[in-house]
């Protein structure tokens, strides 16, 4: 069972400053199959990244994401302030056939 | 525009159940893996159970297995998930998402609160 380890818990950034995002997988993943998600209070979640490092349709181009094997990163360049949420990566495998990390939440600092 | 739109969902005493529909338009339905994925208050998402456009393979978390059931109406354009036995700790909020070819669910439903308390 693969199980998916966000951190850190909690973000505390300011606009403008740069997020990193850490996802660690607990043995090594296909990159095509590991997607992060943004989540605001309310709202059901939104695809940003897939393939682990191409942005969905109509992502800005502040969200990025990278990685391979255990290890995957997803960067907001420069935060704006509708950029403060929640955020999950999530793989796509065998059993479970989907497992999202437990998240991480940027706040404003 | 891709839409999905859930209902079913409410309040229902332990070992009770609920059967939620999700309506889609805007996409070829048929398609398309579809998926439930639920949300826990304070907890990360889990896809309890989805389902091939064609019916033939459906997948249940372990959570679940037993005592939900996934299906689809092609010719409706609609997903149900029938719940079964439920437990306290099936209480969420219920997500039809579709699942795109990049393996991502690309489009999410605004969902439907299931409670499960006495």
């Amino acid at each position: 069972e693969i199980v998916l380890t966000q951190s850190p818990g909690t973000l505390s950034l300011s606009p403008g400053e740069r997020a990193t995002l850490s996802c660690r997988a607990s043995q090594s993943i296909n990159n095509n199959y590991l997607a992060w998600y943004q989540q605001k209070p309310g709202q059901p979640p939104r695809l940003l990244i897939h393939g682990a490092s191409s942005r969905a349709t109509g992502i800005p181009d502040r969200f990025s994401g990278s990685g391979s094997g255990t290890d995957f990163t997803l960067t907001v360049s420069r935060l704006e302030p509708e950029d403060f949420a929640m955020y999950y990566c999530q793989h796509y495998g065998y059993s479970p056939l989907y497992t999202f990390g437990q998240g991480t939440k940027v706040e404003i600092k | 525009e891709v839409q999905l739109l859930e209902s079913g969902g409410g309040l229902v005493q332990p070992g009770g159940s609920l059967r939620l529909s999700c309506a889609a338009s805007g996409f070829t339905f048929s398609s398309y893996v579809m998926c439930w994925v639920r949300q826990a208050p304070g907890k990360g998402p889990e896809c309890v159970s989805s389902i091939t456009g064609d019916s033939i393979y459906t997948y249940y978390a372990d959570s679940v297995k037993g005592r939900f059931t996934i299906s689809r109406d092609n010719s409706k354009n609609t997903l149900f998930l029938e719940m079964n036995n439920l437990r306290v700790d099936d209480t969420a909020i219920y997500y039809c998402a579709r699942r795109g070819s990049n393996y991502a669910f690309d489009y999410w439903g605004q969902g439907t609160l299931v409670s499960v308390s006495s």
